[in-house]
Formats: structure tokens, C-alpha cells, sequence
């Protein structure tokens, strides 16, 4: 049971740059959530799915994009990228069988972006 | 949602008891408690969570007062594993699908062998 799977691990952008972070969970969660965190700070939420098609933004939307065409999959788009969005992405699951906040978390993408 | 506030860190010996405080004092009647922790570079791990009542897992114990304005995490045993932070998070399940988790800094635990 892979849990919640984030790919790529790194990578290095050029600013203007865009790219798609994957997320794919196989634990048929509902609820799926984008995550930023900046160095010495707690999480913030950038984006939330409550399933297939429905998505909401979250705390820190601005230049991103997702997506959520089936259960599995939670892309995360980034469009011109900038410095200021260099970070660790954490994508999490959860359900709504478990009341929908004991989330499941990936390992992390680290951006950074040059 | 209500706001929580922990220390930013504390050291525990290993093998001793770890008590790890969060005060949540604007907490609603039907607000939960819940802790996760992140150990270096990693994603965020559950660790427990509760309403009003005492609750205790494979993990960790949480102790939450009778008023439920604080709450304790306890580590029974801690070992150097135990090393990360410690994020408390007062959450309420809505009744819509409209559910987030607010982050703090955390408390940072250090367990020194």
C-alpha cells in the first residue's frame, strides 16, 4: 500500500518556468489537499479537493493551478514560476469516513526556483 | 477555527516521558484536538486526536482538561525517533465537506540520548 505518492522529489525551475506536481494517492480517499511550507514555518493550504471535478482554493492560491478529474490523482500546476515560490509541496489525503482530518501525508516535493 | 498556542521547544531525555502542552482557549463545543508531528524534510505524521475525553493509541496519550482550554501529548517512552515538531491543531468536522487543517510553528521536541 503506497499511501500518498509525490513526484518529483526535486527540481530546480528558471524563473517563468512552469511545471506539474504529481500527487496520487490509492487509498480512495475523498479529500485531497495541496500544502506549501517555507523554512522554520508550519503548513499553508494552497489548494483542496472534496472529490473527482470539485476543487476550492485554499489559504495561498495565487499562481497555481489543480485539477481533480478522478479520486487518485491531485496535480498541482505551477504557471510562470518565481522565486517566491520556492518551498517543500506536500500533498495529503484524507477521508471522510474518519471525519476528514486525520490526513495522510506525501513525502514532499522540494522546489526551488532560480 | 480556534487558535492554539505551544511552545517552540523543549528537550526530554530519551526513555523519559515527553509532555508536550497546547493551550486552545477560544476552543468551540464542537472543536477536536488533534496532533500530528513532522520529523526532518518529511511529510507531517498523525499521531492522535480527541474531543473531551482522555484518548490513548500505539503512539501517544492525550490528556485534555476538564474546561478543554489545554491539552498535554504524551510520548510514554520517548526515543531519539521522536525527535521533530509537534504541531496541535483544533479543528471542527463540519457537517459540509468543507474540512482544513490550520498549521502553526509547532513545538520543536529534542530527545537527548
Amino acid at each position: 500500500n503506497a499511501g500518498v505518492t509525490q513526484t518529483p522529489k526535486f527540481r530546480i525551475l528558471k524563473i517563468g518556468q512552469s511545471m506539474t506536481l504529481q500527487c496520487a494517492q490509492d487509498m480512495n480517499h475523498n479529500y485531497m489537499y495541496w500544502y506549501r511550507q517555507d523554512p522554520g514555518m508550519g503548513l499553508k493550504l494552497i489548494y483542496y479537493s472534496v472529490g473527482a471535478g470539485i476543487t476550492d482554493k485554499g489559504e495561498v492560491p495565487n499562481g497555481y493551478n489543480v485539477s481533480r478529474s478522478t479520486t487518485e490523482d491531485f496535480p498541482l500546476r505551477l504557471e510562470l514560476a518565481a522565486p517566491s515560490q520556492t518551498s517543500v509541496y506536500f500533498c495529503a489525503s484524507s477521508s471522510v469516513d474518519r471525519g476528514g482530518t486525520e490526513a495522510f501525508f506525501g513525502q514532499g516535493t522540494r522546489l526551488t526556483v532560480v | 477555527d480556534a487558535k492554539t498556542t505551544q511552545p517552540p521547544s523543549m528537550d526530554c531525555a530519551e526513555g523519559r516521558a515527553a509532555n508536550l502542552p497546547c493551550n486552545h482557549s477560544t476552543i468551540s463545543g464542537n472543536e477536536y484536538v488533534y496532533w500530528y508531528r513532522q520529523i526532518h524534510s518529511q511529510g507531517p505524521q498523525y499521531i492522535i486526536h480527541g474531543l473531551k475525553n482522555n484518548e490513548t493509541n500505539e503512539m501517544a496519550s492525550l490528556i485534555i482538561t476538564e474546561d478543554r482550554k489545554s491539552s498535554t501529548l504524551i510520548l510514554p517512552h520517548a526515543t531519539l525517533r521522536d525527535t521533530a515538531v509537534y504541531y496541535c491543531i483544533v479543528r471542527v468536522a463540519n457537517a459540509g465537506n468543507n474540512r482544513k487543517l490550520i498549521w502553526g510553528l509547532g513545538t520543536s521536541l529534542a530527545v537527548n540520548p
